[in-house]
C-alpha cells in the first residue's frame, strides 16, 4: 500500500538550474496538492488539482509550474531554482475537497545554493 | 483569506500529563478543522477532525473543541506518551471550495 510516492527525496540544486519532483498517488483521488514547509509558518499551498488536466494557483505559487497530465501523477517544476525556494515540499492527495482526510508523502528536502 | 494562529510553537509535557494546543483562525466561512501529526522525516498525518456543527469531538486519548464564536479551537492530549511526541498543525477550510490553511505548527515533546 504505497499511498502517496515523492521522488526525490533528496536535492542540492545550484541557483538557477531546473528540476521537476513527482509525486505519484495509487488511491484514485481526483485532487492531488504541492506544499511547502518552512521552520515556524506550517504548510503553504503552492498549487494544486482537481483532477486530470486541471491545475490552480495556490498560496504561494509564483516560481513553480505544475502539471496533471495523469489522474495518478502530479509534477512540480522549479524552472530556474533560488535560495528562496530551499524547503520540504510535499505532496498531498484527497478524495474530494479538503473537507475530507488529505494523504501526504513523506517530503522532498530541496537545498539551492 | 484564512489566517489560522497556532499556540504555543513548542510545548514539553512529563509523560502521563496532558497537552493542549490552541488555535484561532479568521475566516468565519471556515467550518472544517482538521489536526495533523508529523512525526519525524514523515508526512503530517490526519488524527481528528471537527466540522462547524459539532462543539466537541473525542477519539481515546484526544480531542478537539470548537468554539465557533470566539473563532478558535484546541487540540487535547490526555495521559501523554512518549509516541506522542511530534508536531501538530491545526488547519481550517471552508468546505465549499477553499484549500486548508494551516498553523505554524506546534513541536510536542514527551519526557519519559
Amino acid at each position: 500500500n504505497a499511498g502517496v510516492t515523492q521522488t526525490p527525496k533528496f536535492r542540492v540544486l545550484k541557483t538557477g538550474q531546473s528540476m521537476t519532483l513527482l509525486c505519484a498517488q495509487d488511491m484514485n483521488h481526483e485532487y492531488m496538492y504541492w506544499y511547502r514547509q518552512d521552520p515556524g509558518m506550517g504548510l503553504r499551498l503552492i498549487h494544486y488539482s482537481v483532477g486530470e488536466g486541471t491545475t490552480a494557483k495556490g498560496e504561494v505559487p509564483d516560481g513553480y509550474n505544475v502539471s496533471r497530465l495523469k489522474k495518478q501523477n502530479f509534477l512540480l517544476g522549479l524552472e530556474s531554482a533560488a535560495p528562496s525556494q530551499t524547503s520540504v515540499y510535499f505532496c498531498a492527495s484527497s478524495y474530494g475537497l479538503m473537507s475530507t482526510e488529505a494523504f501526504f508523502g513523506q517530503g522532498t528536502r530541496l537545498t539551492v545554493v | 483569506g484564512e489566517n489560522v494562529e497556532q499556540h504555543p510553537s513548542t510545548l514539553s509535557v512529563q509523560e502521563g500529563d496532558s497537552a493542549v494546543i490552541k488555535c484561532t483562525y479568521s475566516d468565519s466561512a471556515s467550518n472544517y478543522f482538521p489536526w495533523y501529526k508529523q512525526e519525524l522525516g514523515k508526512g503530517p498525518q490526519l488524527i481528528i477532525d471537527i466540522r462547524s456543527n459539532v462543539g466537541e469531538k473525542k477519539d481515546q486519548r484526544i480531542a478537539v473543541t470548537l468554539n465557533k464564536t470566539a473563532k478558535h479551537f484546541s487540540l487535547h492530549i490526555t495521559e501523554t506518551q512518549p509516541e506522542d511526541s511530534a508536531v501538530y498543525f491545526c488547519a481550517a477550510s471552508w468546505e465549499a471550495g477553499n484549500m486548508l490553511t494551516f498553523g505554524g505548527g506546534t513541536r510536542l515533546m514527551v519526557k519519559p
